[in-house]
């Protein structure tokens, strides 16, 4: 088993709809970071979690460290937010992340 | 800034050649690393380094090598390419808990 799992693996969507990605993982972690990789393209960090919940525009991230579990929120979905998106967790007394295999997401006009 | 830059974008190598992927970041972080991405999987590390002189292995550091004699400089080389090696490839470098991630490097190994 994977030590951080996403789901799902693919999502398609309409533009407008709310958009839910999720992350758990089986580590004690320092820090939790959601990545987003367009086709081709290079990656960008969106959030970086210890606690609590972060929101950047139509972004929203939330993460709950009793459970150990984080979700992706997208609002108002648009094509352009047709990606992969990546979580990765730092655990404690390390410099080093582990990333999650990424959800697919494609978003329809 | 630049931020981190790397070098070069495509690469078609055969097999049992050599090369160096190039890695450079203006932001005078300490920490820089090397992953690869196969599709379906997640990032792996093969090398990572916490300054100038300091390097250490990953996950996946079987077939590479690297150095680090400047804060701005993380080359990694493959030595004798095999076709398992055929990967993206991607430099990092990070400061406190921020990540800031190059392009990437396309490499086919055939």
């Amino acid at each position: 088993k994977n030590e951080v799992e996403q789901s799902p693996q693919n999502l398609t969507a309409q533009e407008g709809e709310f958009i839910t990605i999720n992350c758990s993982y089986s580590v004690g972690i320092s820090a939790l970071h959601w990545l987003q990789q367009h086709p081709g393209g290079g990656i960008v960090s969106l959030f970086m979690l210890s606690s609590g919940k972060k929101k950047h525009g139509r972004l929203i991230a939330t993460i709950n460290i009793q459970e150990k579990h984080s979700s992706l929120h997208i609002t108002a979905s648009h094509p352009r937010d047709s990606a992969v998106y990546i979580c990765a967790v730092k655990g404690k007394n390390t410099d080093k992340l582990i990333f999650g295999t990424g959800t697919r997401l494609q978003v329809f006009p | 800034n630049a931020g981190v830059t790397q070098t070069p974008k495509f690469r078609i190598l055969k097999i049992g050649q050599s090369m160096t992927l190039q890695c450079t970041q203006d932001m005078n972080h300490n920490y820089m690393y090397w992953y690869r991405q196969d599709p379906g999987m997640g990032l792996k590390l093969i090398y990572y380094s916490v300054g100038a002189g300091i390097t250490d292995k990953g996950e996946v550091p079987n077939g590479y090598n690297v150095s680090r004699s400047t804060t701005e400089d993380f080359p990694l080389r493959l030595e004798l390419a095999a076709p398992s090696q055929t990967s993206v490839y991607f430099c990092a470098s990070s400061y406190v808990n921020e990540q800031y991630f190059g392009p990437g490097t396309r490499l086919t190994v055939t």
